[in-house]
């Protein structure tokens, strides 16, 4: 079956540092997204990418993070200059047009 | 803004019994997914449904859906320790593009 495949699993940084998390989409998906999930917590929006832009983001997708497609398989968030408040799990989902989604295993991100 | 709530939000239950988890949300959807991740894991889709009355069955677990109400259940029959995870409902913002909203969980503890 096919998976979206996520690197690194975990992370830690210092704060202030920048990370990219990377995401490998299922192939024939279209949409693209970023969700986090502070840990206990609910699974929250980031954004959501389509035909090569941003096609929404949520208030917590600010200045300090941005999203890329560099090449045909791949799919990165970068956070600028992390906080603390950055710790969470990240998590890469991909979609065709009409039907769910399938997340990928995701990333822990530790800020200290 | 479209807010989806779950109940109950904590849940312990023996083995063998029967239980149902209710999510509700707060503006109009013809389609509601439920999510299921054990700990530190993934989000594993467990149903999609797609249209009012829609009902999907997989071994102890059965979703229904009904869009008027603006509810879905997922009834848990028999349960057995390895059910013991949380449970997400999500629901599909309208406006196209996918964004889903999480419910805030379920944790359920199946106790032997």
């Amino acid at each position: 079956e096919p998976e979206v495949t996520q690197t690194p699993s975990h992370q830690v940084t210092q704060m202030g540092q920048e990370v990219i998390l990377r995401c490998v989409p299922i192939s024939n998906h279209l949409y693209f997204y970023w969700y986090r999930q502070i840990l206990g917590q609910k699974v929250e929006f980031l954004v959501s990418f389509y035909n090569n832009e941003i096609s929404e983001k949520s208030e917590i997708f600010d200045d300090q993070f941005s999203v890329e497609r560099p090449d045909g398989s791949n799919f990165t968030l970068k956070i600028r200059s992390t906080k603390l408040e950055d710790s969470a799990m990240y998590f890469c989902a991909s979609s065709e047009a009409a039907v769910g989604y399938t997340f990928g295993s995701g990333t822990r991100l530790t800020v200290v | 803004e479209l807010k989806v709530e779950q109940n109950p939000l904590f849940l312990s239950m023996q083995e063998g019994k029967n239980y149902t988890i209710y999510c509700n949300y707060s503006t109009t959807s013809d389609r509601l997914y439920w999510y299921r991740q054990d700990p530190g894991k993934s989000l594993e889709s467990l149903f999609v449904l797609l249209s009012n009355g829609a009902v999907k069955q997989e071994g102890r677990l059965m979703a229904s859906l009904d869009t008027k109400a603006r509810l879905s259940t997922l009834h848990i029959t028999a349960a057995v320790h390895d059910l013991s995870a949380t449970y997400f409902c999500a629901v599909p913002n309208s406006g196209g593009y996918q964004k889903v909203t999480f419910g805030t969980g379920t944790k359920l503890q199946v106790i032997p």
